[in-house]
Parts: C-alpha cells; structure tokens; sequence
C-alpha cells in the first residue's frame, strides 16, 4: 500500500559520532523528500530537504542521500552533539494528494 | 501574521461532544494539511486542501472527523461524537509549493477528550 517506512525507531550515539537514518516510499513517481526535527514539545521543522533529481545534498553536518532505484533515501549527520537529540521525520508525497510522513526515529545523543 | 497559528491550542472536552479546531496557514499559501499526533508517536496524515479544489478525504480515520477550507485560506477541522481515541495533537501546516515545499507547521491543538 501507500507508505512511508522508517527505521530505527530509536537510535542512541555518542557525541561527536555520525548517525543515520533510512526510510524507504511506495510511489515511484514520488519527487520530494524533505526531513524534519521535532524537539521536545515543539512543532517539526525542516532541516533538509532532496528532489529526485540529485542524489545527494549537503549543508554542513547533514546530509541526505536519495536512490531512485530501490526508492529509499537516508539521512546522515555526522559529529553529532547533544543539541541534535530529538525525533526525526521523513516525508514524500505519495500521489497527487497525500504527503505522508515516517513513524519517527528518536535520535539520542550521549554527552 | 507571520507562520501558521492553530486554535484553540488547548481542548478539553466531555466524551461524545462536538469539537472544532481553526488553522489560520501562511498569508499566499495555497496547500494547507492536517496531520494528527498521538502521544509519542508519528505525524498521521488526515487531510490536505490544494486551493479551492475539493479535498481527498480518505485519510481521515472516520466519518465523525470532517474538514473545510474556506476562501482558499483557513481551514477548519470538526471532530463529532468526540471518543478517548481521538485524544492527540492535532497539526496543521501550510506551504508555498504544493506537494513538493517546505511544510510549515503550526503550534497544534490538544485534543483531550475525557
């Protein structure tokens, strides 16, 4: 069916360690896929995004990466810090009328 | 004004009563969504609005939630018969670009149905 799978569920790193996270999508025709944090008791907010037509884009810690092919992109961030420590989503849009996002990884960095 | 603003931002409400939530998007966005957040867990799409087109409604979890849009700009959200289940954070975001930019989202509501 339409999804959007995401995996971990919870993820736990030292400081200053890289982590990543992967989510796969149904829809082939899918073009967009942006990753937003969500901290504690605050709204999701974006923090980078990939069109399908790159298969990678940085800004300075993070990264995603995006393979058409197996539909699946992942987002790396490396040298992590304890400010990093928060819930991550993905998201694409999944047909002309619904933008679905993953269940959610919960990223703890340890001081 | 300046982002999305959601009212009320907070709910409390008897099992079985009527609840209406209000989403004022970003002044010239055109694609408003609604997303519900239970406690602890992901963003559950609900709905989305592109305009005036008439909306896809199948994400909507029952036929006592309903959503409408006017004027191509606030949005509102009804919850009928409200249950326990209903209970979550309801979220509402707009964006520029439909499908394919940056959503921006809302404070929430709170939902508590006793």
């Amino acid at each position: 069916g339409e999804n959007v799978e995401q995996h971990p569920s919870t993820l736990s790193v030292q400081e200053g360690d890289s982590a990543v996270i992967k989510c796969t999508y149904s829809d082939s025709a899918s073009n967009y896929f942006p990753w937003y944090k969500q901290e504690l008791g605050k709204r999701p907010q974006l923090i980078i995004d990939i069109r399908s037509n790159v298969g990678e884009k940085k800004d300075q810690r993070i990264a995603v990466t995006l393979n058409k092919t197996a539909k699946h992109f992942s987002l790396h961030i490396t040298e992590t810090q304890p400010e990093d420590s928060a819930v991550y989503f993905c998201a694409a849009p999944l047909g002309f009328n619904k933008f679905y996002f993953g269940s959610g990884t919960k990223l703890n960095v340890k001081p | 004004g300046a982002g999305v603003s959601q009212s009320p931002s907070n709910k409390v409400t008897e099992k079985g009563k009527d609840v209406e939530l209000r989403c004022d998007p970003i002044s010239g966005h055109t694609a408003l969504y609604w997303y519900r957040q239970s406690l602890g867990q992901g963003l559950e799409f609900l709905i989305y609005f592109q305009g005036n087109s008439a909306p896809d409604k199948s994400g909507l979890p029952s036929d006592r939630f309903s959503a409408e849009r006017t004027g191509g700009s606030v949005s509102t959200l009804t919850i009928q018969r409200t249950q326990q289940e209903d209970s979550a954070v309801y979220l509402c975001a707009s964006s520029l670009v439909v499908l394919t930019g940056e959503l921006f989202f809302g404070e929430g509501s709170r939902l508590t149905v006793l």
